[in-house]
């Protein structure tokens, strides 16, 4: 069975930084890409990066590029997230997601961690 | 970006009634569309993939049409556990956008 576990969520000051991780398990980590998506409370979806396979290509939304890094250890199973100049408006839950072939579904998702930026 | 636009944005129905949720894209994507299904306090679930292809372990009550720019999600009977938040997805290009959802209550 897939298994996704973000952590390292917490409350930070803006200007802050934090670094998020994912847990991969059940499924060879290392033949998909992944991504994070987030979801501001009470809003919808907002994708934020995707990393390949192998670590080569990597992509952000325009919201977090300059200040966000995505990261991914396939020795150790797990996926990261460094966020660097935190703002308020990256306060959301966090979701890592594997992605699937056909159509780049994400058929699995973990199940979130809360970052909140705050003073 | 693609900007998707889901229609409507909530949706009152009865358990046994046949619903339709519709997404526009703002430039083609070929069938690069995929919807997701979320409840309150979980994470989102994948439901309709390429368009039209049921992901594993979903109901064949859902159902996914449409090839650009307009693309639809079909419930043909709903039941009581299908009320929540539905969501499509581009994946054609990045960044991967999201339609801003349609909740779904019950009437």
């Amino acid at each position: 069975e897939v298994q996704l576990v973000e952590s390292g969520g917490v409350v930070v000051q803006p200007g802050g930084s934090l670094r998020l991780s994912c847990a991969a398990s059940g499924f060879t980590f290392a033949d998909y890409t992944m991504h994070w998506v987030r979801q501001a409370p009470g809003k919808g979806l907002e994708w934020v990066s995707f990393i390949s396979w192998d670590g080569d290509s990597t992509y952000y939304a325009d919201s977090v590029k300059g200040r966000f890094t995505i990261s991914r250890d396939n020795s150790k199973n797990s996926l990261y997230l460094q966020m660097n100049s935190l703002r308020t408006e990256d306060t959301a839950l966090y979701y890592c997601a594997k992605e699937e072939g056909m159509s780049y579904e994400f058929d699995s998702w973990g199940q979130g961690t809360l970052v909140t930026v705050s003073s | 970006d693609i900007q998707m636009t889901q229609s409507p944005s909530s949706l009152s129905a009865s358990v046994g009634d046949r619903v339709t949720i519709t997404c526009r894209t703002s430039q083609s994507i070929a069938t690069y569309l995929n919807w997701y299904q979320q409840k309150p306090g979980k994470a989102p679930k994948l439901l309709i993939y390429a368009g039209s292809s049921l992901q594993s372990g979903v109901p064949s009550r859902f159902s996914g049409s449409g090839s650009g720019p307009d693309f639809i999600l079909t419930i043909s009977s709903l039941q009581p556990e299908d009320f929540a938040t539905y969501y499509c997805q581009q994946t054609y290009s990045t960044p991967y956008t999201f339609g801003q959802g349609t909740k779904l209550e019950i009437k």
